[in-house]
């Protein structure tokens, strides 16, 4: 079946601007997770969501970022008022109920100029 | 908190040589240990995990063994190919199911023909 999908694949966004992506997680998959993958940083969580409820947001670093999921499906992260140090690839990965294999889709690349 | 440390990079070698990558990991209670993968221009996956302390995760000719006496999870292969070359990350969840990733830095492999 399908894996993760992620979109877009690519963003470039001025600084300052705000910026929306999206995760399609594995169908029939609750649980959905977003990372964060920098050079300096590595591969950092951020948030995770168990349905529509998000019971771990410890990784958000600042009140500029929000995500969202619906349906128990699609999540959208978003990033108000981009900053040049949130340029990296955000990373999207979800499991089913039962399992701690954690799928991961392709990142979407963000570019804050 | 939980934490993964990997041995640092880059490693290059020559097919057919054998690999070794250390990581070990700081954690409370009984991790599940993981390794994943990037391969160039593809999206994370999982090579390998383990569960308890003593299981050995293998796959692709990889293996690694959960020691928690050691506090390790080293990944080893016996004889490397051109098309292992990748970023290795290690990484832990917490006891259960869902649990958030906590990474390595990852560490990249050139397998030189």
């Amino acid at each position: 079946g399908a894996g993760v999908s992620q979109s877009p694949s690519n963003k470039v966004t001025e600084k300052g601007k705000d910026v929306e992506l999206r995760c399609d997680p594995i169908s029939g998959h609750t649980a959905l997770y977003w990372y964060r993958q920098s050079l300096g940083q590595g591969l950092e969580f951020l948030i995770y969501f168990q349905g529509n409820s998000a019971p771990d947001k410890s990784g958000l670093p600042s009140d500029r970022f929000s995500a969202e999921r619906t349906g128990g499906s699609v999540s959208t992260l978003t990033i108000q008022r981009t900053q040049q140090e949130d340029s990296a690839v955000y990373l999207c990965a979800s499991s089913s109920e039962r399992g701690n294999e954690q799928f991961f889709g392709p990142g979407t690349r963000l570019t804050v100029l | 908190g939980n934490s993964v440390t990997q041995m640092e990079g880059p490693v290059t070698l020559s097919e057919e040589a054998f690999l070794t990558i250390n990581c070990t990991y700081t954690a409370t209670g009984y991790p599940s240990l993981f390794w994943y993968v990037q391969y160039p221009g593809e999206g994370l996956q999982l090579l390998l995990k383990a569960t308890k302390a003593d299981d050995k995760g293998s796959n692709k000719g990889f293996e690694a063994t959960y020691r928690k006496e050691t506090t390790s999870f080293h990944l080893e292969k016996g004889s490397v190919q051109v098309s292992d070359s990748a970023v290795y990350f290690c990484a832990l969840s917490d006891t259960g199911a869902n649990s958030k990733l906590t990474f390595g830095k990852g560490i990249t492999l050139s397998v030189r023909p």
